[in-house]
């Protein structure tokens, strides 16, 4: 199996339910994301990890906690989440850019899992 | 203002025109820039990566940067209905590692 591989593709949850998502990577990358996109707005940058050591919270509520065992997986445990958090989550990785942020390697996409949250 | 900036659209071009599609950003230390396609329903795949000055070429897309004037763009050239996608502008944050930044898309509609 090749790329970026996300599970679940779809997701329904109670206000009151744990869940998570996982992501894995076959590129051999070190970096991974989390990105949320909701309707009719931009990508918003959640998360990112490099070389497995979490480098970004964009400001993301705790109900949203990330874990990144090794450099090809990636997850987003969610707890008591709402209804405006329904969205569609997508992961990504990329070979490591520098750390001062001149230089930055495309990310490669999974194909997201879309939550729901009712 | 918005860190990066599209024009939403929609952006109506004929088949075979050039479809022209533009993105400003804000940070004056970004230094690599890309731009993304996105069927409807669908995951962004990347179309372009850009990060000196002036023109790159890939086949019928052409990339153009200008960090002086915090402008990047995208040209399409012989567009095709199959190009009918939305087109998202992303950006480095000089603060940041790794930290991407993507504009909210241009919706690219090419008709026969």
């Amino acid at each position: 199996e090749t790329g970026v591989t996300q599970t679940p593709r779809h997701l329904v949850m109670g206000m009151t339910n744990k869940k998570s998502l996982k992501c894995e990577q076959h590129l051999g990358h070190n970096a991974m994301y989390w990105y949320k996109q909701s309707a009719k707005k931009p990508l918003e940058l959640m998360f990112v990890y490099n070389f497995k050591e979490q480098t970004e919270n964009n400001s993301v509520p705790s109900r949203f906690s990330p874990e990144c065992p090794n450099s090809s997986h990636l997850f987003l445990h969610l707890h008591t989440l709402q209804p405006e958090d329904s969205a569609l989550y997508l992961c990504a990785s990329s070979r490591p850019g520098s750390s001062d942020g001149s230089y930055n390697s495309p990310l490669h996409f999974g194909n997201g899992t879309r939550l729901t949250v009712t | 203002q918005k860190e990066v900036e599209q024009n939403s659209g929609p952006l109506s071009v004929p088949e075979g025109a050039i479809a022209s599609l533009n993105c400003t950003y804000s940070d004056r230390g970004s230094q690599s820039f890309f731009w993304y396609r996105q069927y409807s329903g669908k995951s962004p795949e990347l179309i372009m990566s850009i990060y000196s000055n002036g023109d790159k070429e890939d086949g019928r897309f052409t990339a153009q940067l200008n960090k002086a004037s915090q402008y990047v763009s995208l040209l399409i050239r012989d567009s095709q209905p199959s190009d009918s996608a939305t087109y998202l502008c992303a950006v480095t944050h000089s603060g940041g590692y790794n930290k991407l930044i993507f504009g909210a898309g241009t919706r690219l509609a090419v008709h026969p």
